[in-house]
């Protein structure tokens, strides 16, 4: 069966440090890989999304994941945070259907920022 | 682009009742939205996935008869609570799936949170 687990329930960080969250999937094929953070009051806003090609990808707000096939992984980094990235991200893999695609979810981390 | 939006953003009602919440995407037209349920510090649960014209695929565990979806028009799908209870207060957010880039992406409502006295 399809699932995301993200290792850290709550990670806690001082502005201008640097960040990596992680995400293991399980999935039989070749994934579908995104992350989403959800700040308060908020939806869901898309960071990034892998399909294919480059393992390293850019998204917004100046977020990269790197793809790695051999540990299942996907995790979300950026080099320096900023107080307004106090959010939850999750993690999420796509599981192609007939004629969508299914979208499961990791539980979540939750990120403080220490100004 | 891809905008999702939802009306109510918030709902107060009495047990018994039912609420219908809607979906709509703005400015793109979406074949298949989702409807999600999530808890407080809890992640996205997929209650429904809904396709234009024709019946909602639920997930397993979700009652049908009690989470009445319609997926009327590309750009909009309403979710129903009938007979609403208290353990049914939570937030709820639909989704809209936009195919480009070889698959496809969804793009999510701000959600709507639902209060059952």
């Amino acid at each position: 069966a399809q699932s995301v687990t993200q290792p850290d329930i709550h990670i806690t960080v001082s502005e201008g440090a640097s960040l990596e969250l992680r995400c293991n999937y399980s999935y039989g094929a070749t994934p579908y890989l995104f992350w989403y953070v959800q700040s308060p009051g908020q939806g869901l806003q898309l960071l990034l999304k892998y399909f294919s090609g480059d393992t390293l990808v850019q998204g917004i707000k100046g977020f990269e994941a790197e793809f790695k096939r051999s540990q299942s992984s996907f995790n979300l980094r950026k080099p320096s945070v900023h107080w307004s990235d106090a959010a939850e991200y999750f993690c999420a893999v796509g599981v192609r259907k007939t004629s969508y695609d299914k979208v499961i979810f990791g539980p979540g981390t939750s990120l403080s920022v220490i100004p | 682009g891809a905008v999702v939006s939802q009306h109510p953003s918030r709902v107060i009602c009495k047990s018994g009742t039912s609420v219908k919440i809607e979906c709509r995407s703005l400015d793109f037209q979406a074949t298949t939205m989702f409807w999600y349920r999530q808890f407080p510090k809890k992640s996205l649960m997929l209650m429904a996935t809904s396709n234009e014209g024709s019946k909602a695929t639920y997930e397993q565990g979700v009652e049908k008869d009690k989470f009445l979806i319609n997926h009327a028009s590309l750009t909009l799908s309403t979710l129903t609570v009938t007979s609403a209870h208290p353990e049914d207060s939570s937030f709820y957010i639909c989704s809209a799936s936009r195919r480009g880039d070889g698959t496809d992406t969804q793009y999510f409502g701000p959600g709507t949170r639902l209060t059952v006295l």
